[in-house]
């Protein structure tokens, strides 16, 4: 069964001070992997697709690296509004679902 | 272009009783999939529907059930609720089920079952 792992479960920052979330993968055959962010009580916000090893994607403070094993979230010099959940979720194999981790949990502080 | 949209934002039920939620998919896409998030976790693929076919199905029991329209908007029903359907329910919607498109998705439909 598709397993994706996030770490850390929570971080906080202080605005300005970089840092990166990790999503790591077991999964037969990845077709992509995707990057959300969530403010609570709401829907996920999408970010970002990668779909091969090697591939990256930027997105104003945010970017998005993928291997063979896992994806990393760059967060350079955050502000508070970037404050959210960040979930990780792929597709794989023959499916049309999305497997989710758990999310990161980030919050920027003044 | 026009988002997703889901109604209704707030629900609560008791034990027991039945639900139905809506979802008005994203201009242009023909998929919508519905998942399940409880309060700290990921969401829970549910099912998705293309072009009005059940089109994969996760772990939830019968009693949860979904339909979609010509339009491509959908329902999930949910009968016999229990205390732990109390969740967030999210809508998708994408083009060609199956496929690796991006999902987009709805704002939830906070439910509570008393």
């Amino acid at each position: 069964e598709d397993q994706v792992t996030q770490s850390p479960e929570a971080l906080r920052l202080q605005e300005g001070e970089s840092s990166s979330l990790n999503c790591s993968y077991t999964v037969s055959g990845l077709r992509g992997l995707f990057w959300y962010r969530q403010d609570p009580g709401k829907g996920p916000e999408f970010l970002f697709t990668l779909y091969s090893a090697g591939e990256e994607k930027e997105k104003e403070r945010l970017k998005a690296t993928l291997t063979k094993k896992e994806s990393f979230l760059h967060i350079t010099a955050p502000k508070p509004e970037d404050s959210a959940t960040y979930l990780c979720a792929v597709i794989a194999g023959t499916a049309s679902k999305l497997t989710f981790g758990t999310g990161t949990r980030l919050q920027v502080t003044l | 272009e026009t988002g997703v949209t889901q109604s209704p934002t707030h629900l609560i039920k008791t034990r027991g009783q039945q639900v139905t939620l809506r979802c008005s998919s994203q201009s242009g896409h023909n998929t919508v999939s519905w998942y399940q998030q409880a309060l700290g976790q990921g969401p829970q693929f549910i099912f998705q529907y293309y072009r009005e076919e059940e089109n994969g199905r996760g772990n939830f029991p019968p009693r949860f059930s979904g339909l979609q329209f010509p339009n491509y908007s959908s329902e999930l029903n949910v009968n016999a609720l229990e205390l732990d359907d109390s969740a967030l329910y999210l809508c998708a919607s994408s083009l060609d089920g199956g496929g690796d498109n991006e999902q987009f998705f709805g704002p939830g439909t906070r439910l509570t079952v008393l």
